[in-house]
């Protein structure tokens, strides 16, 4: 089993709608995770992160995380073609910085 | 953040070659990664470069095939050595921020390799 578990699938939705991400994860010891946004022919930059359970919202972002169930989730509302990009779910802990990168989803926002 | 520049952006190379990427950053910092992006898969990290100790390999990697060279604490060098087409992919460095937990990348390297 990967550590990190992404459904590459790509992802087209209309612009204004609810763009919905997840990961699973196996590492019980991951307490830091994190979304990325990569635009074709960049590097990835950060979006959210959040330390242990709970939910971040940031403008029309909010990242969930449910330690329980060892599942992550993404949520962009009131999507924007300038969304459109592949968004790549990381984690860390147990002691190391080493980061765990999810295979990334490309959403594709249409005007 | 801290702010990566990466040289080159991208090359093509033939088999047997080897080349090398640059990695620079505007302010000071302990630790640089250097990851692969192969299409379709995740960013695997390769290893990790200390200033003034050998890199940290990964599982699957090995300094002869990527030496790595971390001479002062804002830059940092990866080779990829003896090329085959399987190196083919995205080659990116990346850094450790303060205050925010999180990573600044680099815009990385696209080498394809011929």
């Amino acid at each position: 089993q990967k550590e990190v578990e992404q459904d590459p699938g790509p992802l087209s939705v209309p612009e204004g709608a609810i763009v919905s991400l997840n990961c699973t994860y196996s590492n019980s010891a991951f307490q830091y995770f994190m979304w990325y946004r990569q635009y074709s022919r960049k590097g990835p930059e950060l979006l959210m992160y959040t330390y242990s359970s709970g939910n971040k919202e940031d403008g029309r972002f909010t990242a969930q995380v449910d330690k329980s169930s060892k599942y992550i989730s993404l949520f962009i509302r009131d999507s924007q073609p300038s969304d459109s990009a592949t968004y790549l779910c990381a984690m860390s802990g147990g002691g190391n910085n080493r980061l765990a990168f999810g295979k990334g989803n490309q959403v594709v926002v249409i005007p | 953040s801290a702010v990566i520049s990466q040289k080159p952006s991208r090359d093509i190379c033939q088999r047997g070659t080897s080349l090398t990427i640059q990695c620079q950053v505007d302010s000071q910092v302990t630790m640089m990664f250097w990851y692969r992006q192969q299409p379709g898969q995740s960013l695997t990290l390769i290893a990790t470069a200390n200033q003034g100790s050998e890199a940290t390999y990964e599982s699957g990697f090995v300094i002869d095939k990527f030496p790595i060279s971390r001479p002062n604490l804002t830059f940092s060098t990866l080779t990829v050595s003896n090329m085959s087409p399987e190196d083919s992919s995205i080659y990116l460095c990346s850094v450790e921020y303060r205050g925010d937990y999180g990573y600044t990348f680099g815009s990385g390297t696209r080498l394809t390799v011929v």
